[in-house]
């Protein structure tokens, strides 16, 4: 089993709905969680960061995190086609040294 | 205000040929960070320096693989006989602390093609 796991995609959805991005993670100690943006041939770009169980709101941006059940996920509200990339969940491991491990991403395509 | 920089930005290498590839973190950044990104994966972890200090070199796939920054800023990761399975986008990451909560921030990566 992969420490991080997203489902590689493609996740398409129309301009204006809301995406929903997965991600799970098997190490139960894991303290911070992040997601990155990577567009094609460019390197990853924090979206968000969140530490708490809950969520957190950040523009169109809604991380949650619920660490009973390992899960987090990302909620892109108004989805544009500039928001097609591929997003990566990151886990951030206390114990595992100063790194994060990143699932494999997911691909969104936002259509017209 | 630079972000982390890096080069050279591609660099197409013979097998068995000996890479050095650069990495400029941000100002005051104290922590660095080097990952490979395989096609299609994510960001796999290589080595961690705290200061000059490599606190963490557990990801480096083999003694090939070899990691400095000697002075607690600019690092450079070494490839030497290189292999066609070291084609990959290499990136670097700074954070201002070592901190669970330290945010990292990636450079633009450096491409390997490996023939």
């Amino acid at each position: 089993q992969k420490e991080v796991e997203q489902n590689s995609g493609p996740l398409s959805v129309p301009e204006g709905a809301i995406a929903s991005l997965n991600c799970t993670y098997s190490d139960r100690v894991s303290q911070s969680f992040f997601w990155y943006r990577q567009y094609s041939g460019k390197s990853p770009e924090l979206i968000m960061s969140i530490y708490s169980n809950g969520d957190k709101e950040d523009g169109r941006f809604t991380a949650q995190l619920n660490k009973a059940s390992q899960y987090v996920s990302l909620l892109i509200r108004d989805s544009q086609p500039s928001d097609s990339a591929t997003y990566l969940c990151a886990v951030f491991q206390t114990g595992g040294g100063n790194k994060l491990t990143f699932g494999t991403g997911t691909q969104l395509k936002v259509e017209l | 205000g630079a972000g982390v920089s890096q080069s050279p930005r591609y660099k197409v290498a013979k097998r068995g040929q000996d890479v050095a590839l650069r990495c400029d973190p941000i100002s005051g950044h104290v922590s660095l960070f080097w990952y490979q990104q395989a096609l299609g994966q994510g960001p796999e972890f290589l080595t961690y320096f705290q200061n000059e200090a490599q606190l963490d070199k557990s990801g480096l796939p083999s003694d090939r693989f070899f990691a400095e920054r000697p002075e607690g800023s600019v690092s450079t990761l070494k490839i030497q006989r290189t292999q066609q399975e070291d084609s990959a986008v290499y990136l670097c990451a700074s954070s201002l602390d070592g901190g669970s909560v330290g945010t990292q921030y990636f450079g633009p990566g450096t491409r390997l093609l490996v023939l």
